[in-house]
């Protein structure tokens, strides 16, 4: 079993439309979590921390289930600029090393 | 304009040929990572640097092989590679490696390389 699993997708939606990714992860005693953003031919970079209370950044929410060991990410009111590989990340249990997932490809049409 | 430098960022090279990638970092972290991106697969850690120190090595095999000199540069060296071997490496960095770190990543723009 991988250690973090993600429906790689594409996603495709329209502007304006919300979605939703998920996550899950094998190690129970990871610590921390997180959603990167890689666009098409760059470098991965931090989106948002993902803390056990749920967090909102504008129009993003991260939640955390560790119960069921599940990370999602809900993007609202979409627009083009969200066209994005998203990147499922967690420690390595309590090493602090970080494991990516697949990721998920997220398009959104005009 | 990224904190963390590669060159070069694009490499086409034989399996005969040795090569190194170069990484240098200006934001004043302790640790240095090199990642490997294949398609459709996820981000592999091949190495760790943690104050110049090689912390992690993920049993990459011996044709890389890494260097760190000090705590703002780092190397892979590159030799008889095999075609599976092409890829986009990236290098990274954060302030610190392990337990307590933010769990952010500054990534470079990645060296694209194809083994023929």
């Amino acid at each position: 079993r991988k250690e973090v699993e993600q429906d790689p997708g594409p996603f495709n939606v329209p502007e304006g439309a919300t979605v939703a990714f998920n996550c899950t992860y094998s190690n129970s005693a990871s610590q921390s979590f997180f959603w990167y953003r890689q666009d098409c031919r760059k470098e991965p970079k931090l989106l948002m921390s993902v803390y056990s209370s749920g967090n909102e950044d504008g129009r993003f929410t991260a939640q955390l289930n560790r119960a069921s060991q599940y990370i999602s990410l809900l993007i609202r009111d979409s627009k083009l600029s969200d066209s994005a590989t998203y990147l499922c990340v967690v420690t390595s249990g309590n090493t602090g090393k970080l494991i990516f997932g697949q990721g998920t490809t997220l398009q959104v049409k005009p | 304009e990224t904190g963390v430098t590669q060159t070069p960022r694009h490499l086409v090279m034989g399996m005969t040929n040795k090569k190194s990638l170069k990484c240098e970092q200006h934001l004043g972290h302790n640790a240095m990572y090199w990642y490997k991106q294949s398609a459709k697969k996820p981000l592999e850690l091949m190495f760790v640097y943690s104050l110049e120190e090689r912390v992690e090595n993920n049993s990459v095999p011996s044709r890389f092989s890494p260097e760190c000199p000090n705590s703002s540069h780092l190397f892979l060296h590159l030799h008889t590679l095999q075609p599976e071997d092409s890829a986009l490496y990236l290098c990274a960095s954060s302030r610190r490696f392990g337990t307590g770190g933010t769990g952010e990543l500054f990534f470079g723009e990645g060296s694209r390389l194809t083994v023929l």
